[in-house]
């Protein structure tokens, strides 16, 4: 298996919603990201984890909340969001944190903020 | 100041002929990745460059890097439709204990008949 799965691929939600985004690999890797991506943008780094601990966090408002439950799992909760954050939310992730190997892209979850 | 460059921005050719995007970055780095994007779709990985001098190819793209110049291109070769789409190039670099990856601003290629 070397694929890095996200659900859902589309949301749409209100400015008072909670929903979360989840990612998903089976390939052993130990460092998982999540990027936010906004139209005609390159992607952007939010959050690095290595080894289930956050490492990084790139200045990310508090209302994205990540979550890594496990070493296979990476979640991203959402409240309170804004419009502005509607964009696509990349899912990623690489062998460790440190290392010569490709990092993986998942499909992306498409979010609109009403 | 880490930078990822691209040129051009804006790419339109016709059908049938050749061109060249240019990757350059700022800081040294051991991983350059080149991606494709269509529109409202994901990052799809076209080509990983690990050491300098190197060169690769899949159909009508062909990449290549020159870690001393910081430079790497994304050579085109009689262009078709079907490569319309933003190229990115991406460099791996590491920062304290861990590696990020740094986008170019990316490269819209509209290839016209």
């Amino acid at each position: 298996d070397t694929e890095v799965t996200q659900t859902p691929k589309h949301l749409v939600m209100g400015m008072t919603n909670k929903k979360s985004l989840k990612c998903e690999q089976h390939m052993g890797h130990r460092a998982m990201y999540w990027y936010k991506q906004k139209a005609k943008k390159p992607p952007e780094l939010m959050f690095v984890y290595s080894y289930e601990k956050l490492s990084i966090n790139e200045s990310v408002p508090s209302r994205f909340s990540p979550e890594c439950p496990n070493s296979s799992l990476l979640n991203l909760h959402l409240h309170a969001l804004q419009p502005e954050d509607s964009a696509l939310y990349l899912c990623a992730s690489r062998t460790g944190p440190s290392s010569y190997n490709e990092q993986f892209f998942g499909p992306g979850t498409r979010l609109t903020v009403l | 100041e880490l930078k990822v460059e691209q040129n051009p921005l804006f790419l339109s050719m016709q059908e049938g002929k050749n061109y060249t995007i240019y990757c350059n970055y700022s800081t040294t780095s051991d991983r350059l990745y080149w991606y494709r994007q269509d529109p409202g779709k994901s990052l799809e990985s076209l080509f990983v460059l690990l050491s300098n001098g190197a060169v690769k190819q899949e159909g009508r793209l062909m990449a290549s890097l020159d870690t001393k110049a910081r430079l790497s291109t994304l050579h085109i070769t009689a262009a078709v439709h079907d490569l319309s789409a933003t190229y990115f190039c991406a460099v791996d670099i590491q920062v304290t204990s861990y590696d990020k990856v740094i986008f170019g601003p990316g490269t819209s290629l509209s290839v016209i008949p």
